[in-house]
């Protein structure tokens, strides 16, 4: 079955630092998407950023980053230089199954900033 | 700008009165979903839909209903609410870049 694994509840980080979010997955596919999402408390979804199975380089965005481990099947979300709107709930998905039609999602890290 | 509406925004209901979920990208969006939020689940897929009248189930399609009869619009359909159907429900299109909509909340009594 496909699973998706975030194993932090919950980080402080303090201002300007760099962050490193932890997610792994599960999945016999060989075919499949990755994505990182922000959920700031006004509750909205944010898209962040997308690596596909296929992908050799890793993904990247601005700040943001996807340190991809196929083999590990590890797919963690580097934030640079982070910043106080950095505060939210970050969910890691995974796409799968025919077409990579199916999403999954974790149950989310909550990231706090210190100013 | 691109889009994905979601209506209504709040929602209190009763239990067994029919209720729908309009959501509408101007996107041109094959690729279509629903989820569903509860503390301490993340997101839980619904239903997805690959184009017009193309639909298949999430991991949580009981109770609900969708159709697919344009491109643009993906209802949900809750064809008779129950109480454990009380969530913030999202609705989402595209494939590599998911566009979420802004969310609905609805309680079910």
């Amino acid at each position: 079955a496909q699973k998706i694994t975030q194993t932090q509840p919950g980080m402080f980080v303090q201002e300007k630092e760099a962050v490193t979010l932890d997610c792994t997955y599960d999945t016999s596919d060989q075919s499949y998407g990755l994505f990182w999402y922000k959920q700031p408390s006004s509750g909205e979804m944010i898209f962040l950023i997308y690596q596909g199975s296929y992908d050799e380089q890793n993904a990247t965005e601005g700040r943001y980053s996807l340190n991809f481990q196929k083999a590990r099947k590890s797919a963690n979300l580097v934030i640079s230089a982070s910043q106080l709107g950095d505060s939210a709930m970050y969910f890691c998905a995974i796409a799968t199954g025919s077409s990579a039609s199916k999403i999954i999602f974790g149950s989310g890290t909550r990231l706090s900033i210190r100013p | 700008e691109a889009q994905v509406t979601q209506n209504p925004r709040y929602l209190i209901t009763v239990t067994g009165k029919k209720l729908t979920v309009t959501c509408s990208q101007n996107m041109n969006h094959e690729y279509m979903s629903w989820y569903r939020q509860d503390p301490g689940l993340g997101l839980r897929q619904i239903y997805y839909s690959m184009n017009v009248e193309v639909t298949d189930k999430g991991d949580v399609p009981e109770g609900y209903k969708v159709s697919r009869k344009e491109k643009r619009n993906f209802p949900l359909i809750l064809e008779s609410p129950s109480p454990n159907q009380t969530s913030l429900y999202f609705c989402a299109s595209g494939r590599k870049t998911q566009y979420f909509g802004p969310g609905t909340r609805l309680l079910v009594l």
